[in-house]
């Protein structure tokens, strides 16, 4: 099945700080989403890019399919940024998830 | 009532026990999901159902019994667990072939 790496696995943040994830792909996809994961376990949908660069306030993704990646940038973090990031991505109509990125944003 | 609902949200069962987990979705979509998220572990894909009808089942334990009886509907029944079972269940809905994926909020089980 189709591989996918994100990195880092682990980001401590200063709160007002920029940082970008990482998601690698061994496979062509039909679909790659990005999820944050909130501390009572529930997937929040932030992106579903299967290709070219998206924004939603803070929060912006690139997926370069050409190339088997996509970035998750985060601007100017907030400690309501703190969890986990997921990459999820479908080329067989179902998804495979990484490992994930957690992320901890200090006050 | 909107997006993915699951219930119950936490759950203590021993390995005797007979219980079910429940996944309504009010999307209209046509395809249904179960994942198993495990500590340390990536998200791991239990059961699919498109239509209604079971498309994949990722070598999952008999002793998980997935039941789809119509398009907004998805129970997990489960009986004679392993402590090793506990863990976090959700729930997912999708309008195939788009895989475009909304979760649950997720179902915690303490297999004791």
């Amino acid at each position: 099945g189709i591989q996918v790496e994100q990195s880092p696995p682990d980001l401590i943040l200063q709160e007002g700080a920029n940082s970008t994830l990482r998601c690698n792909f061994s496979d062509s996809v039909n679909n790659l989403q990005w999820f944050h994961q909130n501390p009572w376990g529930q997937l929040i949908n932030l992106f579903y890019i299967p290709s070219g660069t998206k924004q939603n306030g803070r929060l912006s993704a690139t997926t370069v399919a050409t190339e088997r990646y996509s970035l998750l940038y985060i601007s100017s973090s907030q400690t309501t940024d703190s969890g986990v990031y997921f990459c999820a991505v479908d080329n067989d109509y179902k998804l495979s998830f990484g490992a994930g990125t957690t992320v901890t944003v200090r006050a | 009532e909107t997006g993915v609902t699951q219930t119950p949200r936490h759950l203590v069962m021993g390995m005797t026990n007979k219980k079910s987990l429940k996944c309504e979705q009010h999307l209209g979509h046509n395809a249904m999901y179960w994942y198993k998220q495990s500590a340390k572990k990536p998200l791991e894909l239990m059961f699919v159902y498109s239509l209604e009808e079971r498309v994949e089942n990722n070598s999952v334990p008999s002793r998980f019994s997935p039941e789809c009886p119509n398009s907004s509907h998805l129970f997990l029944h489960l009986h004679t667990l392993q402590p090793e079972d506990s863990a976090l269940y959700l729930c997912a809905s999708s309008q195939r072939p788009n895989t475009e994926a909304f979760f649950g909020q997720g179902t915690r089980l303490t297999v004791v």
